[in-house]
């Protein structure tokens, strides 16, 4: 039911922005855009969401299309800790379905 | 922040036997919880929904009699699997709503830790 398409996976240096896309082009218009991470062996943490806006907060920044079929979630300065899988997922405050994620790995 | 804790953590049951897992949200009241299951280099898959004073719904594919879900009160859900057997071997994660999410900025699911569940 994951109504999302992600990169496999992504490489990013250390210190420097990781930029990671989705795709969403069924949105409908009450959904939120929803972001979490899972580290291995642990659970999903939670990120950042948005509907429409761009959003901040202290751990990340959330772009999202005018017409909200794609977003981008920046993590300004990566760190080795930010190496996990990260999910985008669509939600209308009903259930949370996973698609398969991006595997972000974060080098020194 | 809204936190949940599951027990156990891990888990060694021998095949045929029963393992009940805890999922309790410490700070906040739940009406809604969820399972979902997780086997190595996969996503998430949402087991059933965990709904306090009435039954669970479960996904497609998901075997109830197998997954015995209870939500007595709104701080707690339980998932006992039945019969184990070294395929139900999975790592089972449970996340929980604040009913009152208003007063948060995170209008999202709490997950658990994760219970590492292994069947010999």
């Amino acid at each position: 039911d994951a109504k999302t398409t992600q990169p496999t996976s992504m490489d990013c240096a250390e210190g420097r922005a990781a930029n990671l896309p989705c795709n969403h082009s069924t949105i409908s218009g009450n959904e939120y855009v929803y972001w979490y991470r899972q580290i291995h062996s642990q659970g999903p943490q939670y990120i950042i969401h948005g509907l429409k806006n761009n959003e901040t907060n202290e751990m990340a920044s959330l772009i999202i299309t005018e017409d909200r079929k794609s977003s981008t979630l920046i993590l300004p300065h990566a760190t080795l800790r930010d190496t996990a899988v990260y999910y985008c997922i669509l939600y209308n405050f009903n259930k949370f379905y996973f698609g398969s994620g991006t595997k972000l790995n974060v080098k020194p | 922040g809204a936190v949940v804790s599951q027990h156990p953590s891990w888990v060694i049951c021998k095949s045929g036997t029963s393992v009940k897992i805890e999922c309790r949200s410490l700070d906040f009241q739940a009406t809604t919880m969820f399972w979902y299951r997780q086997f190595p280099k996969q996503s998430l898959m949402l087991m059933a929904t965990s709904n306090e004073g009435s039954k669970a719904t479960y996904e497609q594919g998901v075997e109830k009699d197998k997954f015995l879900i209870n939500h007595a009160s709104l701080t707690l859900s339980t998932l006992t699997v039945t019969s184990a057997h070294p395929e139900d071997s999975s790592f089972y994660i449970c996340s929980a709503r604040d009913s009152s999410h208003l007063k948060r900025h995170n209008y999202g699911y709490t997950f658990g830790s994760g219970t590492r569940l292994t069947v010999v």
